[in-house]
């Protein structure tokens, strides 16, 4: 079974650049989130989907930060435009409804923004 | 944001030795999941507890949830080089939001 898919692995953008970071869940899990990670700490909820609808998108900048999972498959996370102290591993993770709540992340999207 | 602390933040251990560390909150959690983050990857699921008290295993590895839903511990038993990375902890909030929460991380590193 394939895991969580994340495109790019790496970014490197100037300041004010808009940015796009791609997920594919694992195959059946309707529950996607996407995650901020900081160096040296663990990641951070910034939105939940359960399928297409965001549940939960309290923690997400949205002056700056934009979502959608428009077939309640694969999700983009948009910045737009990015600032300096958006460098960071942006993870994206999922899981199904219908299992224990266990959830499974990709390898991240490490973005950097000079 | 939210984290939970974990302890110790990081630790050297010789090869072969056991190792304890543990998360704590002083909200009550209904799931803990404990994680293993490689530099440069995602975390990768270890263990996944359910209940107050249970005690799981996964090879070496062995987690309890505390009694008290406030807590969990990981233990690692004759560490080998390759366990050294980052270990995560997170509970599970339905209290208000559905909402996983993660601790600060502990740092192990293994010197053979």
């Amino acid at each position: 079974e394939a895991g969580v898919v994340q495109s790019p692995r790496y970014k490197i953008i100037e300041k004010k650049q808009p940015v796009a970071f791609w997920c594919n869940p694992i195959s059946g899990h309707n529950t996607l989130y996407w995650y901020l990670q900081n160096l040296g700490q663990g990641p951070e909820l910034l939105i939940r989907y359960e399928n297409e609808e965001a549940v939960d998108d309290s923690q997400l900048p949205k002056d700056r930060f934009s979502a959608e999972r428009l077939k309640g498959v694969d999700s983009t996370l948009k910045i737009q435009p990015a600032e300096l102290g958006d460098s960071a591993v942006y993870l994206c993770a999922s899981s199904s409804s219908r299992g224990r709540n266990e959830q499974y992340f990709g390898p991240g999207t490490r973005l950097t923004v000079t | 944001g939210q984290q939970l602390n974990q302890s110790p933040q990081s630790m050297f251990i010789q090869e072969g030795e056991d190792v304890s560390m543990n998360c704590t909150s002083s909200s009550i959690f209904n799931t803990w999941l404990w994680y293993k983050q490689d530099p440069g990857e995602g975390p990768v699921l270890l263990i996944a507890l359910y209940k107050a008290g249970e005690l799981t295993s996964n090879g070496r590895l062995t987690a309890q949830f505390g009694i008290t839903r406030k807590d969990s511990f990981l233990n690692i038993s004759a560490s080998i080089p390759s366990d050294v990375g980052i270990y995560f902890c997170a509970g599970l909030t339905t209290s208000g939001t559905y909402k996983y929460i993660f601790g600060t991380g502990t740092r192990l590193k293994v010197l053979a």
